[in-house]
């Protein structure tokens, strides 16, 4: 029972450096998400995939960039990381926009 | 600007203990959902709430929507060790198609 797996679970980066997080679900869902959690601001809203094909600016998309690559996956590129993008980043997916969202156990990112 | 607002932020509680978290905005919501997230683990759904006024119980756990739709509350009674963890709440504004989370109450609860 995966589930959402994402990848790397830690990463630590150079301030400029780039790199991509990768998200897979095995649960056929059409929707994806890419959150951050900061302390005290819960879980924002990066980008999202309704659908095979789509994607959507959440609340927080500058700096980011994404790829729903098939059904299955939904990464997450940052181009040029900066220390303000130090954060624990999750990936969910539902089976549509606004079902119930399963989530992935998070990747711990440090920009330093 | 936080559209959701959880107050309190964080509780500390003994077991056996009753306890209410809340979440509160300006803005309607067409439904609304609370998470509990353990350390080291994605938020888990709890329950979805649609209609204005609904109550929903989940063994010792009671979630209301607000009548008006803009807020909701959780209500544990006699919390056990193992409801420690992080609460969020999650609505989705009318016309937008996507959830937005609170600020998240901590709880923790002492054996």
């Amino acid at each position: 029972n995966a589930g959402v797996t994402q990848t790397p679970k830690f990463q630590v980066l150079k301030t400029g450096q780039s790199m991509t997080l990768q998200c897979a679900q095995d649960m056929n869902h059409n929707s994806m998400y890419w959150y951050r959690q900061d302390p005290g601001m819960g879980l924002r809203l990066i980008y999202y995939s309704a659908s095979e094909g789509t994607t959507d600016k959440g609340e927080v998309p500058n700096g980011y960039n994404v790829s729903r690559l098939n059904k299955r996956e939904f990464s997450l590129r940052l181009e040029s990381a900066a220390p303000s993008q130090t954060s624990v980043y999750f990936c969910a997916s539902s089976e549509a926009l606004l079902s119930e969202a399963f989530f992935g156990q998070g990747t711990r990112l440090t920009v330093v | 600007t936080q559209l959701l607002e959880q107050s309190p932020q964080f509780l500390s509680i003994q077991e056996g203990e009753n306890l209410t978290v809340y979440c509160n905005s300006s803005s309607v919501f067409s439904s609304l959902q609370w998470y509990r997230q353990e350390p080291g683990e994605g938020p888990v759904l709890l329950v979805t709430v649609v209609t204005g006024g609904e109550v929903k119980k989940l063994k010792r756990l009671t979630f209301q929507f607000g009548d008006a739709r803009k807020d909701s509350s959780l209500h544990i009674t006699a919390a056990q060790p193992g409801d420690t963890g992080l609460y969020l709440c999650a609505g989705d504004k009318a016309g937008t198609y996507k959830y937005i989370f609170g600020t998240g109450t901590r709880l923790k609860v002492l054996a």
